[in-house]
This record gives C-alpha cells, structure tokens and sequence, in this order.
C-alpha cells in the first residue's frame, strides 16, 4: 500500500510564476491536508479537502493560494505570482476520515525555492 | 498556536528506553492525543494516538493520565535512528493539527 506521494519533490520557481504542487493521497483516504513549514520554523495548517469540497481553509492566505481536490486526480495547492517569502516545504497529509481510525499521514513534502 | 507545552530537548543512550512527557492541560473530552515525529526536513511520521486508554504499536506506547492532563510517549528503546522532533498534539479527530515546538530527541551511542 504506496503512502502519501507529492511531487514534484523540489520545485524551482522565479518571482512572478505559479506553482503547482499535487499530492495522491493513500488508497482509500478521501481526507486531504496541506501544511506549510517555513525554513528553521515549525508546520503551519493551510487547508483541508474532502473530494470537491474545501472544509476548513482558515490557514490559507487570501490572496495568490488556492487548493483543490478533484473526484479524479489528485489534489492541486496552487501558488501565483510566487514571491521569495513562498520558499517552503509544503507537506500534504492524508486520513480515512472522522472515526477512531483519523490520524494523518504525510507525505515526503514538496520543496519550493522562490529565486 | 499549540495547546501543549514539551521539554525543547532530551539526550537518551542508545538501547535504554526514552520516556518523552508532554502537558496537555485544555484538552477537551472529545480532543484525542497524537503524537508525530519529524525526523531532519523528512514528511511528520505518524506515531500513536489515543483518546483516554493507554495505547501500545510497534514503534511505541502512550501512558495517558487518568484525568487527560498529561501523557508520555515510551519508545523502549531507542536507536540513533530515532534522533528526532516529537510532537505532541490534541486535536479533535478529523481536525487539522496544530504543532508547536516539539521535543528535540538526541538518541547518543
């Protein structure tokens, strides 16, 4: 049973792109979160996805971020117009769901650099 | 911001048990205890969680006090490969986890 996979694994971006990282949950989670952790600092919430639906994306910023997780596919964090501040590793974690069985797992991260 | 207070850092000798301690003194009734290791800039590793009863895996154990307020995570013992951050988090099952600081774990040989 493959864990959480993200990729790209690193990602180089200059000011002013966009950034597309995906991560494919473990085989039957329909559950999907995303966390940021700033260099030297610790993970930081940024959303939470159930099949089409956002549930809670109050660690999100406003402006440039968006995620999305399909009935197909995997599930997108989209960053645009990056800026230097953006250079992170974004971690995606997966879960059955509300019952006992709730912990999350994570994935190997997706490293962003912003030159 | 967390809800748990850790020790920032420990030392356990490789082969001898690591007993790491975590206060969760606002947990709520329906708030379970998890606990999470990152070891260098790798992907958190699920550890245990548990909600009032003791629970044991084949990594670890978790001794919850009766009244919640506190637990401790028992690797029994302990091998470099488990120099690591721990984390101990309440979270609501379901709900997004919120780490603070963590317990820096140096295991020595």
């Amino acid at each position: 049973n493959a864990g959480v996979m993200q990729n790209p694994r690193h990602l180089v971006r200059r000011r002013g792109q966009e950034a597309r990282l995906r991560c494919s949950p473990m085989k039957g989670h329909s559950h999907v979160y995303w966390y940021r952790q700033l260099p030297e600092e610790g993970l930081k919430f940024m959303v939470y996805l159930q099949k089409e639906n956002i549930i809670d994306e109050s660690g999100m910023p406003k402006e440039r971020f968006s995620a999305e997780f399909p009935k197909e596919g995997p599930s997108i964090l989209r960053i645009q117009q990056v800026v230097r501040g953006d250079s992170a590793a974004y971690f995606c974690a997966s879960s059955l769901g509300q019952g006992a069985y709730n912990e999350q797992f994570f994935g190997p991260g997706t490293r962003l650099t912003v030159l | 911001d967390a809800k748990t207070t850790q020790p920032p850092s420990m030392d356990c000798a490789e082969g001898r048990a690591a007993n790491l301690p975590c206060n969760h003194s606002t947990i709520s009734g329906n708030e379970y205890v998890y606990w999470y290791r990152q070891i260098h800039s790798q992907g958190p590793q699920y550890i245990i969680h548990g909600l009032k009863n003791n629970e044991t895996n084949e990594m670890a154990s978790l001794i919850i006090t009766e009244d919640r307020k506190s637990s401790t995570l028992i690797l029994p013992h302990a091998t470099l490969r488990d120099t690591a951050v721990y984390y101990c988090i309440d979270s609501k099952a379901g709900n997004m986890l919120t780490f603070g600081g963590g317990t820096r774990l140096m295991v020595k040989p």
